[in-house]
């Protein structure tokens, strides 16, 4: 049974800095990789899809790596704002595109002005 | 744009109701899933509908099922409430691979309440 977990599950940060999220996923045999951002009491909203095939996918500050080999994904942020204050999470498709998507936890990041 | 829709923001239930919780997709995906989100365990896949009349249970299906006549269209329900069902009740939909963007997009949440 496929578990993503993340890693760590709350970061708090001054502005400006460049931080690094962490998920890792236990099957390798995976579709595709997807980030979201959450905010408190909102729906999800979709960052970056990274194709199984894929190493990385890059918008705007945002840059997600992808090893599926190892089971494990980055989410990249560089000159971070408050407004980047949100929850993230990282969730993995099954072996096809018809299949379950599991999320990890989330790591709650917190942007100090 | 792609819109996933559900039909209540809000909604407050007494113990032994039955609810419904629908959702709307206007982007033709395949897909459709119902999660729900609790504090301290995040996302839990509740159903899975990969095509019309198809589901799939996914990992906490106990006291709910699902329903899906029309592709756009993946109803969750609840056939008698009970207050550990109360929670943030998420719906999402996506593309099978037919050369197309698999992205997985969400509805805005339905806060669920059982009194």
């Amino acid at each position: 049974k496929q578990e993503v977990t993340q890693i760590p599950a709350a970061l708090s940060v001054p502005e400006g800095e460049n931080l690094v999220l962490n998920c890792s996923f236990t099957d390798s045999a995976i579709y595709n990789l997807q980030w979201f951002r959450q905010d408190p009491g909102k729906g999800l909203t979709s960052l970056l899809l990274i194709q199984s095939s894929q190493r990385e996918q890059t918008s705007g500050r945002l840059n997600a790596s992808l090893d599926k080999s190892s089971g494990r994904s980055t989410l990249y942020i560089a000159a971070s704002q408050p407004g980047d204050s949100a929850t993230y999470l990282c969730a993995v498709a099954g072996y096809s595109s018809a299949s379950k998507i599991i999320f990890g936890s989330g790591t709650r990041l917190s942007i100090r002005p | 744009d792609v819109k996933v829709t559900q039909s209540s923001r809000y909604l407050v239930k007494r113990t032994g109701e039955k609810v419904f919780l629908e959702c709307v997709q206007d982007m033709d995906h395949e897909n459709m899933f119902w999660y729900r989100q609790d504090p301290g365990l995040g996302l839990r896949l509740i159903y899975f509908s990969y095509d019309v009349k198809m589901k799939e249970k996914g990992d906490i299906p106990e006291g709910y099922s699902v329903s899906r006549e029309k592709k756009e269209r993946f109803s969750l329900i609840l056939e008698s409430a009970s207050t550990n069902q109360t929670s943030m009740y998420l719906c999402a939909s996506s593309f099978q691979d037919r050369g197309l963007n698999t992205e997985a997009f969400f509805g805005q949440g339905t806060r669920l309440t059982v009194v």
